[in-house]
């Protein structure tokens, strides 16, 4: 099956600070979704882009398809940001989650 | 509020019971997918659904069954509970199928822990 795998595993930031976070995935996708999973657990949808790049305020994400990964930016960090980042691919019916990405804002 | 209703939110049950999930899709979704997350794991497919019709099978194991009703909730059945089997589960719901998965949205879980 697809294998989606995130970078980095963890980062810590400090309030304000800016980062990059990766999904590559093995073979080609239809569909891709961020989500962050906040510290209760709760799934949340951040974005649906299959190609292309949106924004939503602060977090923006890319994702190129042709080359197999998609980036998620967020922009001056908050500490509500903290949490685990999936992203998510559609193949064979399924979404097929990545292994994540620990965020963690410190005051 | 995804529009995705999982119930209960928290169950705590015995080894070797038996519990029912339930999932309500939102309002003109066809899909329900299951999705188990132990702690500090990623999430794992269980199960899919659409219409009525099971349409695509993870790693579930077979103490574990589910349906999907003509109301379209589902409604994933664990037995045999082991202490493994503590995790988060997940529903999730949309509009399509297969490569024509339109975006999913995930209700707010159920934590289950066996003891």
């Amino acid at each position: 099956g697809i294998q989606v795998e995130q970078s980095p595993p963890d980062l810590i930031l400090q309030e304000g600070a800016n980062s990059t976070l990766r999904c590559n995935f093995s073979d080609s996708v239809n569909n891709l979704q961020w989500f962050h999973q906040n510290p209760w657990g709760q799934l949340i949808n951040l974005f649906y882009i299959p190609s292309g790049t949106k924004q939503n305020g602060r977090l923006s994400a890319t994702t190129v398809a042709t080359e197999r990964y998609s980036l998620l930016y967020i922009s001056s960090s908050q500490t509500t940001d903290s949490g685990v980042y999936f992203c998510a691919v559609a193949t064979n019916e399924k979404l097929t989650f990545g292994t994540g990405t620990r965020l963690t804002i410190i005051p | 509020d995804s529009g995705v209703t999982q119930t209960p939110k928290h169950l705590i049950t015995a080894t070797g019971q038996r519990v029912t999930l339930r999932c309500s899709p939102r309002s003109g979704d066809l899909s329900v997918y299951w999705y188990q997350q132990s702690l500090d794991q990623g999430l794992q497919f269980l199960i899919q659904y659409y219409n009525g019709e099971e349409r695509a099978k993870g790693n579930i194991l077979e103490r574990f069954s589910a349906q999907q009703f003509p109301d379209l909730h589902s409604e994933l059945n664990l037995s045999s509970l082991e202490l493994g089997d503590s995790a988060l589960y997940f529903c999730a719901s949309s509009v399509g199928i297969g490569d024509g998965v339109t975006e999913a949205f995930f209700g707010q879980g159920t934590r289950l822990t066996v003891v």
